[in-house]
């Protein structure tokens, strides 16, 4: 059964302090990792899908990293806007269509 | 173009009646899902379709729960003799392509909050 972990399940950091959220998985054949980035009361927005062990995505302050067991999202200076629950989630080769999420981070930038 | 949408944002049923939730996928995806976000977790996974058909119930958690997408677009989740387990925020979500590396975009939910 493919399994996701987060860690921590809640991180509060200082305007510009650069810190990682990390994501553990198992999976039968990875199709895909995914990052979402959730606010309170909204759907999950897409971040980032990252295939292959090695690989890197960025966007603005976020950084994404793979490798076979886990992922790591970097935020570099991060700004009180970047507050919110960031998901990962993986699409293994059983069930291949569907996503399985971790519990997720709760991220809090204080001015 | 417009998103996801789902109705209502939120819905109040005493125990034992039924609901219906509804999603109107972005236009022209063919995958569309069916997720169950209880308060501080990840999203679970309920069901799926491509077009019309229902590939994967897998993740519906009793046979009180029943998903519908009988035109390929707009989809419609109904839950039985709705019980105080069920409460939870109901989330859908599309995608353009069949295949597993197409990004779900999904709606801002369902609150379903049963007394």
């Amino acid at each position: 059964e493919d399994q996701v972990t987060q860690s921590p399940e809640a991180l509060r950091l200082q305007e510009g302090e650069s810190s990682s959220l990390n994501c553990s998985y198992t999976v039968s054949g990875l199709r895909g990792l995914f990052w979402y980035r959730q606010d309170p009361g909204k759907g999950p927005e897409f971040l980032f899908t990252l295939y292959s062990a090695g690989e890197e995505k960025e966007k603005e302050r976020l950084k994404a990293t793979l490798t076979k067991k886990e992922s790591f999202l970097h935020i570099t200076a991060p700004k009180p806007e970047d507050s919110a629950t960031y998901l990962c989630a993986v699409q293994g080769r059983q069930g291949a269509q569907k996503l399985v999420f971790g519990q997720g981070t709760r991220l809090t930038i204080n001015p | 173009g417009a998103g996801v949408s789902q109705s209502p944002r939120y819905k109040v049923a005493k125990r034992g009646q039924d609901v219906a939730l509804r999603c109107d996928p972005i236009s022209g995806h063919v995958s569309l899902f069916w997720y169950q976000q209880a308060l501080g977790q990840g999203p679970e996974f309920l069901t799926y379709f491509q077009n019309e058909a229902q590939l994967d119930k897998s993740g519906l958690p009793s046979d009180r729960f029943f998903a519908e997408r009988p035109e390929g677009s707009v989809s419609t989740l109904k839950i039985q003799r709705t019980q105080q387990e069920d409460s939870a925020v109901y989330l859908c979500a599309s995608s353009l392509a069949t295949g597993g590396n197409s990004p779900l975009h999904f709606g801002n939910g369902t609150r379903l909050t049963v007394t």
